[in-house]
């Protein structure tokens, strides 16, 4: 089946841009987390969805940052105002929900977004 | 505040075993993740501990103590395509996963 997808692939624009990244979940999946990894670094943590709703917000870095989610599939980051340390790869994921048990979250490629 | 520690780098030779470690100091506990990210490529998931004690699958396996704040992963008959970094994540008291900054293994014939 499907897997998670995201687009762009590859992003470059200007400082002082706005951007949007774009992903679509596994169907069937309600919980959707935003994450963005600069070069050679760990993941950190944006903002996670459950449905439409987004109950943990605190990973986003600045008020430059939102993300909304629409019928609890397609989710949208976007970043206004783009700065060069914005450039990162950002990564998108989706799980059955939240909870107890295990909970694997699935991965998409990322879109890479370079701030010139 | 919170933290997950992993070696930066380690290095093994192909067909040798290799045990990559990971501490941790969360506020609570509800899980453990392993996952492997090959260059330019996206996380894919490895395995999950809630309980002490080992978990087996194939040539990888991870280890968890909770009271140690302390698990490990063991791969076996290293392979040159097992070159990746290896994630560490847990899953707090809010169900939000913090994730370490990944160790790279490198893999020598």
């Amino acid at each position: 089946g499907a897997g998670v997808s995201q687009s762009p692939s590859n992003k470059v624009t200007e400082k002082g841009k706005d951007v949007e990244l774009r992903c679509d979940p596994i169907s069937g999946h309600t919980a959707l987390y935003w994450y963005r990894q600069r070069l050679g670094q760990g993941l950190e943590f944006l903002i996670y969805f459950q449905g439409n709703s987004a109950p943990d917000k605190s990973g986003l870095p600045s008020d430059r940052f939102s993300a909304e989610r629409t019928g609890e599939s397609v989710s949208t980051l976007t970043i206004q105002r783009t700065q060069q340390e914005d450039s990162a790869v950002y990564l998108c994921a989706s799980s059955l929900g939240e909870g107890l048990g295990y909970n694997e979250q699935f991965f998409g490629p990322g879109t890479r977004l370079t701030v010139l | 505040g919170q933290n997950i520690d992993q070696p930066t780098e380690m290095t093994a030779t192909e067909g040798a075993i290799v045990q990559i470690n990971c501490t941790y100091q969360t506020s609570g506990f509800n899980g453990l993740f392993w996952y492997q990210q090959h260059a330019g490529e996206a996380p894919t998931f490895l395995s999950y501990n809630v309980l002490d004690g080992l978990e087996e699958k194939g040539r990888f396996s991870s280890f968890l103590s909770r009271s140690k704040g302390y698990s490990y992963l063991l791969l076996k008959e290293l392979q040159m395509k097992d070159s990746a970094s290896y994630l560490c994540a847990v899953r707090d008291s809010n169900y939000q996963l913090i994730w370490g900054a990944g160790t790279k293994l490198i893999i020598k014939p």
